[in-house]
């Protein structure tokens, strides 16, 4: 199974601020014959389900803002929110899909000052 | 509007079986792979099931294979998830998840979820 290290566990910020966090996965999740990167990024709101921000390592879903960014490849992949709002207070997992079974990170939980 | 409502959820003993139900709206839901994703109180999340668009072919963590059976009717645009022999560890919230278009994609939309607590 492909291990997914997710860090921090937790970012404590004010708005404003840049942030970034880190996923870094056992085996690389590039896929050669497309040069695809086959790693994710979801947010998740107390209360509510996660929702797909980031696909393709870089590709941000419908309707993000773009202040979320995703960057990477291979086994090292980064989310940075460029100007935190306090509506991005969540928990934030990375996931790999590159091959079954798939599996998540631990999450960071982004807090706010 | 695409939406995923999940039902079937509650308290089980250990041991037992239930299922659960998704119902499907807003696509064409034959044309999608669909999943099963869950979450114990307060964990990460871990994903438990996908299914092709046809149905022919299912995938599992070793976690739950065996036990769980994921299936889908797409006559009623509906995703199930048969869970037999439970265990206290399955106890957690269930997400019904659609993947995105293509191979080994991510999850674009999610149902609320319905929670399943194993304990006698």
């Amino acid at each position: 199974d492909i291990l997914i290290n997710q860090s921090p566990a937790s970012l404590t910020v004010s708005a404003g601020e840049k942030v970034t966090m880190s996923c870094k996965s056992s085996q690389s999740l590039l896929y050669s014959e497309n040069n695809q990167d086959y790693l994710a990024w979801y947010q998740q709101k107390p209360g509510q389900f996660p929702k797909l921000l980031i696909y393709g390592a870089s590709n941000r879903h419908t309707g993000v803002p773009d202040r979320f960014t995703g960057s990477g490849s291979g086994t090292d992949f980064t989310l940075t929110i460029s100007s935190v709002q306090a509506e991005d207070l969540a928990d934030y997992y990375c996931e790999q899909t590159y091959s079954y079974p798939y599996t998540f990170g631990a999450g960071t939980k982004l807090e706010l000052k | 509007e695409v939406q995923l409502v999940e039902s079937g959820g509650g308290l089980v003993q250990p041991g037992r079986s239930l299922k659960l139900s998704c119902a499907a709206s807003g696509f064409t839901f034959s044309n999608y792979y669909m999943a099963w994703v869950r979450q114990a109180p307060k964990k990460g999340l871990e994903w438990v099931a996908t299914i092709s668009t046809s149905g022919s072919r299912t995938y599992y963590p070793d976690s739950v294979k065996g036990r769980f059976t994921i299936s889908r009717d797409n006559a009623k645009s509906s995703l199930y998830l048969q869970m037999n022999s439970l265990k206290s560890e399955d106890t957690a919230t269930y997400y019904c998840a659609r993947g995105l278009p293509g191979y080994r994609a991510p999850f674009d939309y999610w149902g609320q979820g319905v929670m399943v607590t194993v304990s006698s």
